[in-house]
């Protein structure tokens, strides 16, 4: 089974619409991450928790929001979903070491807003 | 600003051959360099990693050598084979930057019969 799993693999909405994308791990890792994908541009940080009781911004953080409901579960929302928000979502868990952390990715989930 | 740079996008290689893929950066603070590997409709999975404490990290057939003064960091694959066909992306982080990683935008490579 996979450590770090991603639902739904595919979405397809509307300009408007709220969705929730969500992540959940086995990993046992405290710190969890959401980046987006475009091409030609790489992975771009969304927001990153700590811990459960800690959310921050990362890069990108304006249209979305997340939510830490357990150490294990990580989700991302788009309130309000517009077509420049089509790409594709990775989460990530890591686990802090004192030093340098790997983060370990999720098979993503590929959104269209149309 | 692009700080993590992969400016090949695309690399094609023969079988057997050596794969060299290229990354620089720019921000001077950062201190630990990743290598992400990623087939379609996968995520990223991790490669190999170099602290800027060390010149050379190697595992297996991948190699990674890191020059601080010219903010270069380089993934040697070694022979290449064709399930090494994929997008390889470089991600830097930094001492106090709380783990995040910058990723560049990620090099194609494609290894050939």
């Amino acid at each position: 089974d996979a450590d770090v799993t991603q639902t739904p693999r595919n979405r397809i909405t509307k300009t408007g619409k709220r969705i929730m994308l969500e992540c959940s791990q086995t990993k046992g890792h405290d710190r969890m991450y959401w980046y987006r994908q475009d091409p030609g541009l790489g992975l771009r940080l969304i927001y990153y928790s700590f811990d459960v009781k800690d959310i921050n911004k990362g890069e990108i953080s304006d249209g979305y929001s997340v939510s830490r409901q357990a150490q294990a579960k990580f989700s991302l929302s788009l309130e309000s979903a517009i077509p420049n928000q089509t790409a594709l979502y990775f989460c990530a868990t890591s686990e802090p070491t004192g030093g340098q952390e790997t983060q370990y990715f999720g098979p993503g989930t590929r959104l269209l807003v149309l | 600003d692009q700080q993590v740079k992969q400016n090949s996008p695309s690399l094609s290689v023969q079988e057997g051959r050596i794969s060299i893929l290229n990354c620089d950066y720019t921000n001077s603070m950062f201190d630990y360099f990743l290598w992400y590997k990623k087939y379609p409709a996968e995520g990223p999975t991790f490669l190999i990693s170099i602290s800027s404490i060390k010149d050379k990290n190697e595992d297996g057939r991948f190699t990674v050598f890191l020059n601080k003064s010219a903010k270069h960091l380089s993934l040697h694959i070694v022979p290449s084979q064709p399930g090494d066909s994929a997008v390889y992306f470089c991600a830097a982080s930094r001492v106090g930057g709380g783990n995040k990683l910058t990723f560049g935008t990620g090099t194609q490579l494609k290894v050939e019969l």
